[in-house]
């Protein structure tokens, strides 16, 4: 069964620092790995997606890279801004089922001005 | 081309009513696809359906809970007798047939229940 972990669960930062967000899973047969932003009471937008066969994918000022053999994906993001706090989730779905996805426990960013 | 769209947005319930939620897929999507977010806890699978099938039900509760998608017309997530523990988001995400590497699952705006 496969888990997702983030970490860390809480992160505040200063406007302007870069920062590296965590995800990591235990199943490494996965079909892709997705990065979501959800704002409070909100849905949720996809920010980047990375099929298992890449390495990274980058939009923006993020920057998502994956490593299925460490079990491990990160989410850069750039000169941060305070229209960047929201709650960062990554989720995989496996090979067979590629809707059935499994989330993290997501990361709320602060980014104070 | 519209993308999922979950209505309604919020709703209201009574314990002991029954509550249903729509979803309507992307255009030319035949997988749909249902989550809860309870509160304070991450989103959780329920179940996975085709065009008048359930493929995979592994998330859904044994009780009370039910999940639909006909032939024409939306899916529609359906609480028997809610109770307070019911209030959550509900998110329906749809999807292609897997025809190449890239498919992807596309997610609704969600449907924010409230059992009072």
């Amino acid at each position: 069964k496969q888990e997702v972990t983030q970490i860390p669960a809480a992160l505040s930062v200063p406007e302007g620092e870069n920062l590296v967000l965590n995800c990591s899973f235990t199943d490494s047969a996965i079909y892709n790995l997705q990065w979501f932003r959800q704002d409070p009471g909100k849905g949720l937008t996809s920010l980047l997606l990375i099929q298992s066969s890449q390495r990274e994918q980058t939009s923006g000022r993020l920057n998502a890279s994956l490593d299925k053999s460490s079990g491990r994906s990160t989410l850069y993001i750039a000169a941060s801004q305070p229209g960047d706090s929201a709650t960062y989730l990554c989720a995989t779905p496996p090979r067979t089922s590629y809707g059935k996805l499994t989330f993290g426990q997501g990361t709320i960013l602060t980014v104070h001005p | 081309n519209a993308g999922v769209m979950q209505n309604p947005r919020h709703l209201v319930r009574r314990r002991g009513q029954e509550a249903r939620l729509r979803c309507s897929p992307m255009k030319g999507h035949s997988h749909v696809y249902w989550y809860r977010q309870l509160p304070e806890e991450g989103l959780k699978f329920m179940v996975y359906l085709q065009k008048e099938n359930i493929i995979d039900e592994s998330g859904m509760p044994k009780e009370r809970f039910s999940a639909e998608f006909p032939k024409e017309g939306p899916s529609i997530l359906r609480i028997q007798q809610v109770v307070r523990g019911d209030s959550a988001a509900y998110f329906c995400a749809s999807s292609l047939p897997k025809t190449d590497v890239n498919t992807e699952a596309f997610f609704g705006q969600g449907t924010r229940l409230t059992v009072v």
